[in-house]
């Protein structure tokens, strides 16, 4: 199947400062990008949809000015977590689409840790 | 919300087939139904889908019922390696709000040895 990466794997902050997490897809073109967050035994949540060269759709309750998502490229989507708290901490994973009618493919996502 | 239904856990002895159930009662006609998995601490990986028929692919089969109400994800060989858990999902092909993927608590599955 199609390869997903993030970076980095594992990132660990200050409180109040600012995390950038990369999504990339190495052999296609991701017209359509996905972000989740993962709590600790829980499932996979999603937090919004990025299209490339437009803006993002966010998902009811995610805060667009504290996850700021950038879509620039066909193989590149970035997460910006802006003034990180504790309760920011988690696993966060991104997935890609390949074309209009492909499947998703999933990084292998990023541990953030916010102390 | 999801749209699937999947026992908590489930476990299985290692070399035995693994039959992991799904109901999805509400699925429309246009709705695959799609498994992932997820070994601990990384990204889910896509293991199959199906519309109506059954499926096969060298990780596992999937076996939709007629009514397209459930589904079982078939694992012919399990495999240490195959512990995790395994989410069901409903999804429409085309693009758009329905081409999300929404996770619902999945089943652990444990392969014994």
């Amino acid at each position: 199947g199609a390869v997903v990466s993030q970076h980095p794997s594992r990132v660990i902050c200050k409180s109040g400062t600012s995390v950038k997490i990369e999504c990339r897809s190495l052999d296609f073109q991701a017209t359509t990008m996905f972000w989740y967050r993962q709590f600790p035994k829980q499932s996979l949540m999603l937090m919004a949809t990025s299209n490339e060269g437009s803006k993002a759709t966010y998902e009811q309750g995610v805060e667009k000015d504290k996850f700021l998502i950038n879509h620039a490229s066909l193989t590149l989507s970035t997460l910006t977590v802006t003034s990180a708290h504790p309760e920011d901490s988690s696993f966060y994973i991104c997935s890609a689409k390949e074309g209009p009618m492909g499947e998703q493919y999933f990084g292998p996502g990023t541990r953030l840790t916010v102390t | 919300d999801a749209k699937t239904t999947q026992p908590t856990s489930m476990d299985c002895a290692e070399g035995r087939a693994a039959n992991l159930p799904c109901n999805h009662s509400t699925i429309s006609g246009n709705e695959y139904v799609y498994w992932y998995r997820q070994i601990h601490s990384q990204g889910p990986q896509y293991i199959i889908h199906g519309l109506k028929n059954n499926e096969t692919n060298e990780m596992a089969s999937l076996i939709i019922t007629e009514d397209r109400k459930s589904s079982t994800l078939i694992l012919p060989h399990a495999t240490l390696r195959d512990t995790a858990v395994y989410y069901c999902i409903v999804r429409d092909k085309v693009g758009g709000g329905s081409e999300k993927l929404v996770f619902g608590k999945g089943t652990k599955l444990t392969v014994n040895p």
